[in-house]
């Protein structure tokens, strides 16, 4: 399979702790988004990179949050003293540079569950 | 920035009924525009995408969307649906650019029942 993976599919932990997810895009994909979903809503967009530079966040992004792209290819996104309220799912998205008519495709998304 | 309604949260249709799910954006300049589906326990899937040209996007599944400038708007229709196009339908809008990232509506639950 040659899609978007990301691991760990789901991720249960208690308040306090830290967690971190991986993406790894589709080969050659020079952009990386991470989104948020919760039930009952659409993707909410929580920052995105190309190549290694990461070119925009949200003001979901809290001081709790990271994202790293370090090479270009694979990114990690870490929650520093995960609370309730960060119970989502994570998903992540690759493209070439869009606006050209190419597709963003999207992973089967990391469930975080904070007890 | 842009924003995305979509006006309908949950429909619900019989087998063989025509389907028509409502999207409008908000956004001065020209869009690229999309219709993702999430099937249940499934990841996101992009069902079409309009961004030039004839304005009438035919996708897969036998879904299309028409895309009305002066609405801002871009419809999802199908003619006849079956079960198994049972889902969450997310419409998503995107500056021609491609500078910014994509926003979603909040979100359609169809369920077709037989």
């Amino acid at each position: 399979d040659t899609g978007v993976s990301q691991n760990p599919r789901h991720k249960i932990t208690k308040r306090g702790q830290n967690v971190t997810f991986r993406c790894d895009p589709i080969s050659e994909h020079n952009r990386l988004y991470w989104y948020r979903q919760t039930l009952g809503q659409g993707p909410e967009f929580l920052t995105y990179f190309q190549n290694e530079a990461q070119l925009e966040k949200s003001r979901l992004l809290s001081d709790r949050f990271s994202a790293e792209r370090p090479k270009g290819s694979f990114s990690t996104l870490e929650i520093q003293r995960t609370e309730q309220g960060d119970s989502a799912m994570y998903l992540c998205a690759s493209s070439l540079i869009p606006g050209s008519g190419n597709t963003i495709y999207f992973g089967e998304g990391s469930w975080l569950t904070v007890v | 920035a842009q924003s995305v309604s979509q006006h309908n949260h949950h429909v619900i249709l019989s087998e063989a009924a025509s389907l028509e799910l409502g999207c409008n954006y908000s956004y001065g300049g020209t869009v690229n525009l999309f219709w993702y589906v999430q099937y249940p326990g499934q990841h996101l899937q992009l069902l079409l995408k309009y961004f030039s040209g004839d304005p009438l996007v035919k996708g897969i599944k036998g879904f299309e969307a028409e895309f009305i400038k002066s609405k801002f708007s871009f419809n999802l229709r199908k003619p006849s649906v079956q079960w198994s196009d049972t889902a969450e339908y997310f419409c998503a809008v995107m500056p021609y650019s491609g500078n910014t990232p994509l926003v979603f509506g909040k979100g359609t639950r169809l369920s077709v029942i037989a």
